[in-house]
């Protein structure tokens, strides 16, 4: 089992809508969590970081729940330069465990 | 620019050649991680180094690949007798390390160095 499951998506949504992902992780000793955007062929960028139940940042808004070892990101009035992979990170003990990427598709 | 560096961005090898690749962190940053990341895959762990030590190698890490950090800043990753197998985007990212007792630490990526093995 990987350490980090996302759903690969796409997530072909209208520009103005609000979406949500969601991402597993199965080592509850995980200490901290994080996502990342990354373009096609570009090195992925912080996000945001996720330290304890959760964290806002404008219109980006991620969740955390230890008890069911889920982390979410929920973007409200998508932009089309929204449209990226988002990738989830568990760190446990120095590593950064990667999820394989949920792809969002904003269009006109 | 003062973020993390990757040399060279893109590397076209025959099957069989060694490449090296090099990465320079953030100057404060005490740790290094490399990655490699293949299409629609997240980055897979390599190894990573605290200053120059490298204190850990993922199983993915076979005895082709080796990687330095002599002096505790710039990085080198080599492969040896490429494979085709070995095409991908090889990631490096740096972070100052956690705050004692925090368990909190924040990477930042380089550009990554895409290698094609023909």
């Amino acid at each position: 089992r990987k350490e980090v499951e996302q759903d690969p998506g796409p997530f072909n949504v209208p520009e103005g809508a609000t979406v949500a992902f969601n991402c597993t992780y199965s080592n509850s000793a995980s200490q901290s969590f994080f996502w990342y955007r990354q373009d096609c062929r570009k090195e992925p960028k912080l996000l945001m970081s996720v330290y304890s139940s959760g964290n806002e940042d404008g219109r980006f808004t991620a969740q955390l729940n230890r008890a069911s070892q889920y982390i979410s990101l929920l973007i409200r009035d998508s932009k089309l330069s929204d449209s990226a992979t988002y990738l989830c990170v568990a760190l446990n003990f120095n590593k950064f465990y990667f999820g394989s990427g949920t792809k969002l598709n904003v269009k006109p | 620019d003062t973020g993390v560096s990757q040399d060279p961005r893109h590397k076209i090898t025959k099957r069989g050649q060694n490449v090296t690749f090099r990465c320079d962190p953030i100057s404060e940053h005490n740790r290094l991680y490399w990655y490699r990341q293949t299409l629609g895959q997240g980055p897979e762990f390599l190894t990573y180094f605290q200053n120059e030590a490298q204190l850990e190698k993922s199983r993915l890490l076979s005895d082709r690949f080796s990687a330095e950090r002599p002096k505790g800043s710039f990085s080198t990753l080599e492969i040896q007798r490429t494979e085709q197998g070995d095409s991908a985007m090889y990631l490096c990212a740096s972070s100052l390390g956690p705050p004692l007792g925090s368990g909190t630490d924040t990477q930042y990526f380089g550009p990554g160095t895409r290698l094609t093995v023909l």
